[in-house]
């Protein structure tokens, strides 16, 4: 089945800077890939997606690439800000397994 | 529109208990899943529903019973509590497939097993 491997676990950045978290997977004929952000004490909200036809898709100061090759997938947020503070998590589906598989998320901390 | 509502928000239980998680949806989505999620572990889907009637196991199925009477509600019964089921669970609502559309996360309730 389809396993998704997230790093890293934990990423502080100053604000201003960029934001890089890294996914891959490991079923080919996965073919959608959304990323989700979690506040303390909330559930999940997706915040970009992606599918296998494209290979990078913006939304403001969020990016995300794919390369299907490799098998992995990224997070881009440029220019923080406290408030993305955050645990965020990448998921692929569409493989042979079908449901939704998330890795085990990355805690970012922007500081002022 | 309330979205996905959870209830409890909190509960403690001691071992062999059973208990309900509710969820509701007030957006006519079709699809409805339950995840948990662990420390370190993400989030582990441990039953969907494709529709009113149908329910099918996730990757963590042990445990958990299911069932969709109703397009809105989809709760959650753990039949004999133990403490490995201690976890915060979520349930997630989608208007398509839920493996290739936004799925709509409730708020989590926290369940503690002694």
């Amino acid at each position: 089945g389809e396993n998704v491997e997230q790093h890293p676990s934990t990423l502080s950045v100053q604000e201003g800077d960029s934001a890089v978290i890294k996914c891959t997977y490991s079923d080919s004929a996965s073919n959608y890939f959304p990323w989700y952000k979690q506040e303390l004490g909330k559930g999940p909200q997706l915040i970009i997606d992606i599918r296998s036809n494209v290979g990078e898709k913006k939304d403001q100061r969020i990016a995300v690439t794919l390369n299907k090759t490799a098998k992995h997938f990224s997070l881009h947020i440029t220019e923080t800000q406290p408030e993305d503070s955050a645990v965020y998590f990448c998921a692929a589906s569409g493989g042979s397994q079908g449901n939704l598989i998330f890795g085990k998320g990355t805690k970012l901390s922007v500081k002022p | 529109n309330a979205g996905v509502t959870q209830t409890p928000k909190f509960q403690v239980l001691k071992t062999g208990q059973s208990m309900t998680l509710q969820c509701a949806q007030d957006m006519n989505h079709e699809y409805m899943s339950w995840y948990r999620q662990d420390p370190g572990m993400g989030l582990r889907l441990i039953h969907y529903s494709v529709g009113a009637g149908i329910t099918d196991q996730g990757e963590v199925p042990n445990g958990y019973n299911v069932s969709r009477s109703t397009t809105e509600d989809f709760p959650l019964r753990l039949l004999s509590a133990a403490p490995s089921q201690t976890s915060v669970y979520f349930c997630a609502s989608s208007y398509g497939d839920h493996s290739g559309d936004t799925q709509y996360f409730g708020p989590g309730t926290r369940l503690t097993v002694l």
